[in-house]
């Protein structure tokens, strides 16, 4: 099945050790969305590659860089994770035809800070 | 920016008796609309979609929401609820201008009473 993958599924670090989450699809989308999700809130976006066009968002920290070195991989990297950085992280894909297209979500990584 | 508001961090329902979750949209031109649901540690999937067809759409799991235009709204139902539909439920909001981008609301968690 074509899907969206996410590994590690729980990663510890401690803090201010340099941390990479990464994400893999099958779909073969030209949109790739990393998201935050703190406990019991919504998805915050913190920012998306369009191909390889690369869209932060405005209120995403300094702290949180990503890569998508080809289509069907991307890395979100925290530099230098605080305790504050501690949630889950969500992959997402899309085809990119529009704004009516269907995000496809991964499982998630959930991050722990040390 | 557009943005959506879902009345009622938490719902509770019995086993069989009608589901409504609420969801209210803030946006200047006809939106796109998303209803997505979370199982615990997982990533979201998407339940239905709005995307000015139809105003009344049906998704999976015999859940249905109708969008109206004169309320600004797009609740969530399903006419008989099952233990397997609890879950935390998220209403989005696709902009329709610049990047495609989803905006979440901040969720409704709804728990089924046996």
């Amino acid at each position: 099945d074509a899907m969206v993958i996410q590994n590690p599924r729980y990663q510890v670090t401690q803090f201010g050790k340099p941390v990479t989450l990464s994400c893999s699809q099958t779909l073969n989308h030209n949109v790739m969305y990393w998201y935050q999700q703190k406990s019991s809130q919504a998805p915050k976006l913190l920012f998306h590659y369009y191909d390889k066009d690369f869209n932060n968002e405005a209120d995403t920290p300094d702290n949180f860089q990503s890569r998508r070195p080809n289509t069907s991989f991307c890395f979100l990297d925290i530099r230098s994770p605080g305790l504050g950085d501690a949630a889950m992280y969500l992959c997402a894909t899309s085809r990119g035809g529009g704004h009516q297209e269907t995000q496809y979500f991964g499982p998630g990584t959930r991050l722990l800070v040390l | 920016a557009q943005s959506v508001t879902q009345l009622g961090s938490h719902v509770s329902v019995s086993e069989g008796a009608l589901v409504l979750l609420r969801c209210n949209y803030s946006s200047s031109v006809p939106p796109y609309l998303f209803w997505y649901v979370q199982y615990p540690n997982q990533g979201l999937q998407l339940l239905l979609k709005y995307t000015s067809a139809a105003t009344l759409v049906k998704g999976i799991n015999g859940f249905e929401a109708e969008f109206k235009k004169s309320e600004t709204s797009f609740h969530l139902t399903k006419p008989s609820a099952h233990m397997s539909d609890a879950a935390e439920y998220f209403c989005a909001v696709s902009e329709q201008s610049g990047n495609e981008k989803l905006t979440f609301g901040t969720g409704t968690r709804l728990t089924i009473i046996p």
